[in-house]
């Protein structure tokens, strides 16, 4: 399994606040995503990263900022937190040397905003 | 568009067994690829099976297949002799061209095998 840590795993914030989701790798894999899970939507893709300092948005990136300054950190950032940014949040990976590409996910971070 | 649809948003199994999970698809990229995952109450994803838009026979990986129909655009999965532990949420997730390897997934389907 793919070395994959996310911090913290829970939080509760209050609306208006600024909050930082770290996910960590430790297998040098190239691609990295966040990824919002809400109930009768699945997972969907907020921002992704193809490589240090390259990063680009996905289909819900409103609200959401995004940072690589390591091959092995992916930070996502929500400026001003609100209620509807209440999930959880995944991180994944993936390695470009891949046959199928699936993505290896973290274990998740669920995020409360009252 | 809706680019992945599963039209079945709980179902109920016997264990022993065979239970098919429904996914449709959208593209118009000949290339791409077709994913299934499985989130246990625990919340991890763990992926099981990948079909590719090119591949000529059905994927299998153990108890799981995956029934590709390219013309219909369908990828259902098929769990085989259903056990206590496949009680869980299932996603269908689809990868078209382009070289960043994003996916895009489904809602989900609820699984529960009944004993």
């Amino acid at each position: 399994d793919a070395g994959i840590t996310q911090s913290p795993r829970h939080k509760v914030t209050e609306t208006g606040t600024p909050v930082t989701l770290r996910c960590h790798q430790t297998e040098n894999h190239r691609y990295m995503y966040w990824y919002r899970q809400d109930p009768g939507h699945g997972l969907r893709l907020i921002h992704y990263s193809y490589g240090v300092k390259d990063t680009d948005k996905g289909e819900v990136s409103d609200g959401y900022s995004v940072s690589r300054s390591k091959t092995e950190d992916f930070l996502l950032t929500l400026e001003s937190a609100t209620s509807s940014q209440t999930s959880v949040y995944f991180c994944a990976t993936q390695t470009s040397g891949s046959s199928t590409g699936e993505l290896f996910f973290g274990e998740g971070s669920r995020l409360t905003v009252l | 568009a809706q680019k992945i649809t599963q039209t079945q948003p709980g179902m109920f199994v016997q264990e022993k067994e065979a239970v098919t999970l429904d996914c449709t698809y959208d593209t118009s990229d000949p290339s791409y690829g077709l994913f299934w995952y499985k989130q246990p109450s625990s919340g991890e994803m763990i992926f099981l099976i990948y079909q590719g838009s090119y591949d000529q026979q059905n994927a299998t990986e153990g108890r799981y297949s995956l029934n590709f129909q390219k013309a219909r655009k369908s990828a259902n999965l098929v769990i085989s002799a259903s056990q206590l532990g496949d009680s869980a949420m299932y996603f269908c997730a689809m990868r078209e061209g382009g070289g960043d390897y994003k996916l895009s997934f489904g809602a989900g389907t609820t699984v529960t095998v009944r004993a």
